[in-house]
């Protein structure tokens, strides 16, 4: 059974430009949450993505957005980038929308500078 | 006023030592309790999870959720230096990622 793996690890990009992050699902998980977690903060709900629908999003503007692919792997987007949008970004796999067992990657730290 | 308080610590306790963290929340709707452990540059990995009121025990780790007062509680029994990590407390109206609120975790240091 493989894990929940994030790409890249780390990122810088400077304000205004465009990242792509990436999430491989854990084995038999339909559905991916992405969050993002603020140095000392608990992680925030961005979105949610269940067999390939957006199925919930979080108090995060349009710039955020994602997809879910075939196989459950899934991209965040985050276009403009601002300087508050760097963060530990978490994306966490589960099955049937459920939330009580989330399974999450080691996160793709990003500064924006 | 946060969701969800969580005293962010840092909490240092000599190994063997009981530990005793806990969260206080506001909204009554909550149903779905969660308790993460997170090493320094890893994503949260879930300990331990409890539906409603009552305790829960798996090997070292007891959950509490007291409803009436709003508070749930993770005890840790005979503490070693591998539980230094940050303990996020997380809660739920119901069983959706979507809805779930964490703590802002606190900081653990177990001391050999």
């Amino acid at each position: 059974e493989t894990g929940v793996t994030q790409s890249p690890t780390h990122l810088i990009k400077t304000r205004g430009q465009q990242v792509t992050l990436r999430c491989s699902s854990q084995s038999g998980h339909n559905t991916v949450s992405w969050y993002q977690q603020a140095l000392g903060q608990g992680p925030q709900f961005i979105f949610q993505y269940y067999r390939e629908e957006e199925n919930g999003r979080g108090n995060f503007p349009p710039r955020f957005s994602g997809l879910q692919f075939p196989n459950y792997s899934s991209e965040l987007n985050v276009n403009a980038l601002e300087l508050d949008d760097s963060a530990l970004y978490l994306c966490a796999s589960s099955q049937d929308r459920g939330g009580e067992k989330l399974f999450f990657g080691s996160g793709t730290q990003l500064s924006v500078l | 006023q946060k969701e969800v308080e969580q005293d962010p610590g840092p909490l240092s306790v000599p190994e063997g030592a009981i530990v005793s963290l806990n969260c206080t929340y506001s909204n009554s709707a909550f149903q779905y309790f969660m308790w993460y452990r997170q090493y320094s540059r890893k994503g949260p990995e879930l300990l331990m999870y409890t539906y409603s009121s009552g305790n829960k025990e798996d090997g070292r780790f007891t959950a509490q959720v007291d409803k009436s007062s709003k508070y749930i509680s993770l005890f840790i029994r005979d503490s070693q230096p591998s539980d230094s990590a940050t303990y996020l407390c997380a809660m739920s109206p119901y069983s959706s990622a979507s809805k779930i609120i964490f703590g802002s975790g606190t900081r653990l240091s177990i001391r050999p």
